[in-house]
């Protein structure tokens, strides 16, 4: 029972540098979502997909790109990372409809320096 | 603006009482409020779910209320244990595209 699948767990970037968090989910769910965390605030929605082949800004996206692989995969993209991209990310899943909640992966530390 | 507040100072209860966390909100007519709880290191817990025309759900030691006049949900622990204890997240559904906006959570710590 995997759920949600998040890759790396930690991971430090220099300024300038890119790289992809990846995500997977093996429920079937039709929605998958990219938020970060920062100390005192709620988590924020950088993009999310409602179902395959579909994906839309959420409230944080700037410096972001996502991609939609198939219905399991879900990755985001910083091109050119920068300090203020320093948090923990997290990536989740739901049905498309929330009775049941969303999943959500153990999360991807990102510290850019 | 629109905003969720929840207490940012964390919650000390003493092991078996009960614990009451809150969730208030302005500006919003959520269709639903959920739940989660949150240990360090690790992703939130999807716990539990309330709709908008419910008043109160249930699960085990669970209790969660939603009180659409006064914008507020309460999320009730009995019995609390020590193992209760970790951060604790409301959400709201405020559009159709199901999305989430989330406070910024409670500490729990329940002592021995």
């Amino acid at each position: 029972n995997a759920g949600v699948t998040q890759t790396p767990k930690f991971q430090v970037l220099k300024t300038g540098q890119s790289m992809t968090l990846q995500c997977a989910q093996d429920m079937n769910h039709n929605s998958m979502y990219w938020y970060r965390q920062d100390p005192g605030m709620g988590l924020r929605l950088i993009y999310y997909s409602a179902s395959e082949g579909t994906t839309d800004k959420g409230e944080v996206p700037n410096g972001y790109n996502v991609s939609r692989l198939n219905k399991r995969e879900f990755s985001l993209r910083l091109e050119s990372a920068a300090p203020s991209q320093t948090s923990v990310y997290f990536c989740a899943s739901s049905e498309s409809q929330t009775s049941y909640g969303y999943t959500f992966g153990s999360g991807t530390r990102l510290t850019v320096v | 603006s629109q905003k969720i507040e929840q207490n940012s100072e964390a919650l000390n209860i003493q092991e078996g009482k009960t614990a009451t966390l809150t969730c208030n909100y302005t500006n919003y007519s959520p269709a639903y409020l959920q739940w989660y709880r949150q240990d360090p290191g690790r992703g939130p817990v999807f716990l539990l779910l309330i709709r908008e025309n419910e008043k109160e759900k249930r699960k085990e030691r669970l209790k969660v209320t939603f009180d659409t006049t006064l914008k507020q949900s309460l999320f009730h622990i009995t019995a609390s244990q020590p193992a209760d204890s970790a951060t604790y997240l409301c959400a709201l559904e405020v559009d159709s595209n199901y999305q989430l906006i989330w406070g910024a959570g409670t500490k729990l710590i329940i002592k021995p």
